[in-house]
C-alpha cells in the first residue's frame, strides 16, 4: 500500500515570496491533516479536512496561509507572503473517518527554509 | 482539553541495554495514546497505539508501552536497544471520536552508544 506522498521535499525561498506544498493521501483516507513542525518541537496541527470540507483550521494563520482539498483527495498548502518564522517542516497526514480508527499516517514532509 | 508531557528531552543508552522513555498525559475523555518515531529527515512512523483494549501494547521493532490510568502514564520501553533505534520519539494523545485531534509531546531524543 502506497503511503502519503508529499512534494517538494525541500524548498528555499526568500521572505515575502510565496510557496506551495502538495500532498496525496493514502487511497481511501477521507481525513487529511497539515502540520507544522518547527525545529525542536512536536508537530502542530494547522488544518484538518474531512473529504473536501474543513473540520478544524483554528491554528491556521489565515492572513498568510491557505489550504484546499478540491475533489476530496489531493491537497495543497500555500504560504503568501512567507516570513522567517515559517521555516519549518510541513507534514501531511491522512486517516480513515471511522470511530476508533484515529491512527494518522504521515508523509515524509516538506522542509521549508525562509531566508 | 488534552496534553502530553514527555519527561526527558534526551535519553542516552548503551547498545543492548533497556530503553525507557517516559510520558504522562492529561485528557478530559478516554484517550487514545500513540508513540511515533521520527528518524532524521524522515516522516513520522507509528510505533504503537493504545485505544482502550489491552493496557500493555506491543509495537514494531520490539517496543512496547503500558497504559496506567492511575498514574496517567504511557511509558515506552524496549528490553535491548539497537543502534538503529536512535531517533526522536513523540508521545501523542488523541480525543476519541471521528474528529480526533492529535496533541504531540515535545519529543525525546534517544541516543544509542556502543
Amino acid at each position: 500500500e502506497a503511503g502519503v506522498a508529499q512534494s517538494p521535499r525541500y524548498k528555499i525561498i526568500e521572505k515575502r515570496q510565496s510557496v506551495a506544498f502538495w500532498c496525496n493521501p493514502i487511497s481511501g483516507h477521507a481525513t487529511l491533516y497539515w502540520y507544522q513542525q518547527i525545529l525542536g518541537q512536536g508537530p502542530k496541527l494547522l488544518i484538518q479536512f474531512q473529504n473536501n470540507g474543513v473540520v478544524d483550521d483554528s491554528q491556521l494563520p489565515k492572513d498568510r496561509f491557505s489550504a484546499e482539498r478540491l475533489k476530496g483527495v489531493d491537497s495543497t498548502l500555500k504560504i503568501q507572503p512567507a516570513k522567517l518564522e515559517d521555516s519549518a517542516v510541513y507534514l501531511c497526514a491522512s486517516s480513515l473517518w471511522l470511530p476508533g480508527e484515529e491512527t494518522q499516517y504521515f508523509g515524509p514532509g516538506t522542509r521549508l527554509l525562509v531566508l | 482539553a488534552q496534553s502530553v508531557t514527555q519527561l526527558d528531552s534526551h535519553v542516552s543508552v548503551s547498545e543492548g541495554t533497556p530503553v525507557l522513555l517516559r510520558c504522562n498525559y492529561s485528557s478530559s475523555y478516554s484517550p487514545s495514546l500513540f508513540w511515533y518515531v521520527q528518524h532524521p529527515n524522515k516522516g513520522l512512523q507509528l510505533l504503537l497505539k493504545y485505544t482502550s483494549a489491552a493496557t500493555l501494547v506491543k509495537g514494531i521493532n520490539g517496543f512496547e508501552a503500558e497504559f496506567k490510568k492511575s498514574e496517567t502514564s504511557f511509558h515506552l520501553t524496549k528490553p535491548s536497544a539497537h543502534m538503529s533505534d536512535a531517533a526522536e520519539y513523540f508521545c501523542v494523545v488523541s480525543s476519541t471520536g471521528t474528529a480526533s485531534k492529535l496533541t504531540f509531546g515535545t519529543g525525546t531524543r534517544l541516543q544509542v552508544t556502543l
